[in-house]
């Protein structure tokens, strides 16, 4: 089974710029997380979606936003980036049921100047 | 202030030596995982222990949840350098889906 994949791998972008992320769950997984990682918070949860629906949510500003389409693949997007947005964008898939074990992609490393 | 507190945030030691890596909360988890992440690249699954006073093996790697299911520890036996790597727990609340994660221990065996 191919794992989590997710595009792009790195991305440089400048204040201001608005930046969309993809992920690819695991085939038959229907749950995608979202999570930024940075070495001074380490990983903080964003957003969780599940059947096209945001189930849980994280304590991020609004410029944060995301989707599921009915594939389960997921988009996130950041408007108005801000050099603090500079950190590394994991997702996880999962079946979707509670205590599900999640599964993580590589990662997309975003550097915003 | 984390959910999941983990210890120590630094573990530099020599190939062959062992580790034990913590990881405590005053809130009750379902389950907790634990991830090896190396630079670059996204949290790999170590294990996931679900059961109070639950102990499982993988290899050199010992994990054990504790009876309350509050905390939880990993334990490497006879390092080595491929076991260097930043170590995270993660744990969801009961009834609850989305995992906390602790802040990671960053290990480094030395050769």
């Amino acid at each position: 089974k191919a794992g989590v994949t997710q595009t792009p791998r790195y991305l440089i972008k400048t204040r201001g710029q608005q930046v969309t992320l993809s992920c690819s769950p695991i085939s038959g997984h229907r749950s995608v997380s979202w999570y930024q990682q940075t070495p001074g918070q380490g990983l903080q949860f964003l957003f969780e979606y599940f059947s096209e629906t945001q189930r849980n949510k994280g304590n991020f500003p609004g410029r944060f936003s995301g989707r599921q389409f009915s594939n389960s693949r997921s988009e996130m997007n950041v408007s108005t980036l801000e050099l603090g947005d500079s950190a590394l964008y994991l997702c996880a898939s999962s079946l979707g049921g509670r205590d599900e074990t999640q599964y993580f992609g590589p990662g997309t490393r975003l550097l915003v100047l | 202030t984390q959910l999941l507190e983990q210890s120590p945030q630094f573990l530099s030691i020599q190939e062959g030596e062992n580790l034990t890596v913590y990881c405590n909360s005053s809130s009750v988890f379902s389950s907790l995982q634990w991830y090896r992440q190396e630079p670059g690249e996204g949290p790999v699954l170590l294990v996931t222990v679900v059961t109070g006073g639950e102990v499982k093996k993988l290899k050199r790697l010992t994990f054990q949840f504790g009876d309350a299911r509050k905390d939880s520890s990993l334990h490497i036996t006879a390092a080595q350098p491929g076991d260097t790597g930043l170590y995270l727990c993660a744990g969801a609340t009961i009834g609850d889906y989305k995992l906390s994660f602790g802040a990671g221990t960053t290990v480094t065996v030395r050769a």
